[in-house]
């Protein structure tokens, strides 16, 4: 069955620092999405990847970043991190999509 | 901007009762998916409806679509307490992006 993995499901960092959230994918898909969740908003796309070394911005990329160096992974990087940025990361590949379990950031 | 809007936001009923909720959107699609999230985990695909599609069934679900009205909805029959999760309905475009509601929480009581 399909997996896409998470690197962390809980992580704290703290204001200014620069985060990493990894997301691995075993499907060899070409397409690859990164969401935040917040309560009453929904998801919404962050970045988004259709090969490696490609991107492309989703709806709110102000803030972060991401890297697609390889196929099965998709990084993103918020390039200092600041407490609006705390919620849940959701990382996806296409197909119809499959999802991780999410990262929960909370930044202090 | 959200694309999807469910309705209701919150839905509460009993072990053996069928739960209906609501999906509208704004702009054409090419697809729509609804998807279930359990507390604190990710996302899992449930269906997917295809423009040209009005209906479709897949165990226990059975949603519907009208394009006409820019509507969906989805019903899940004889709810078990499992089915208690959110449930969101997305709108994807060519690159498969997907726009997505704020979801309907449904709480299925034994």
């Amino acid at each position: 069955d399909v997996k896409v993995t998470q690197s962390s499901r809980y992580l704290v960092k703290r204001t200014g620092e620069k985060v990493f959230l990894e997301c691995v994918q075993d499907m060899d898909h070409e397409n690859m999405f990164w969401y935040r969740q917040d309560p009453g908003l929904g998801l919404r796309l962050i970045y988004f990847s259709y090969d490696v070394k490609m991107k492309e911005k989703g709806d709110i990329p102000e803030g972060y970043s991401v890297s697609r160096e390889k196929k099965e992974r998709f990084s993103l990087i918020l390039e200092s991190a600041s407490t609006n940025q705390t919620s849940m990361y959701l990382c996806a590949a296409s197909g119809p999509q499959h999802f991780g379990d999410g990262t929960r950031l909370s930044i202090l | 901007s959200q694309q999807g809007e469910e309705d209701p936001q919150a839905l509460s009923i009993q072990e053996g009762e069928n739960a209906t909720m609501n999906c509208s959107y704004k702009t054409s699609i090419n697809n729509l998916q609804w998807y279930r999230q359990n507390s604190g985990r990710g996302l899992v695909h449930l269906i997917l409806i295809r423009s040209n599609e009005r209906e479709k069934h897949s165990g226990r679900l059975r949603v519907t679509l009208d394009t006409s009205k820019k509507s969906s909805s989805l019903l899940i029959t004889a709810s078990r307490a499992a089915d208690t999760a959110s449930y969101f309905c997305a709108t994807d475009d060519s690159w498969g992006k997907l726009q997505f509601g704020a979801g309907t929480q449904v709480v299925v009581t034994p």
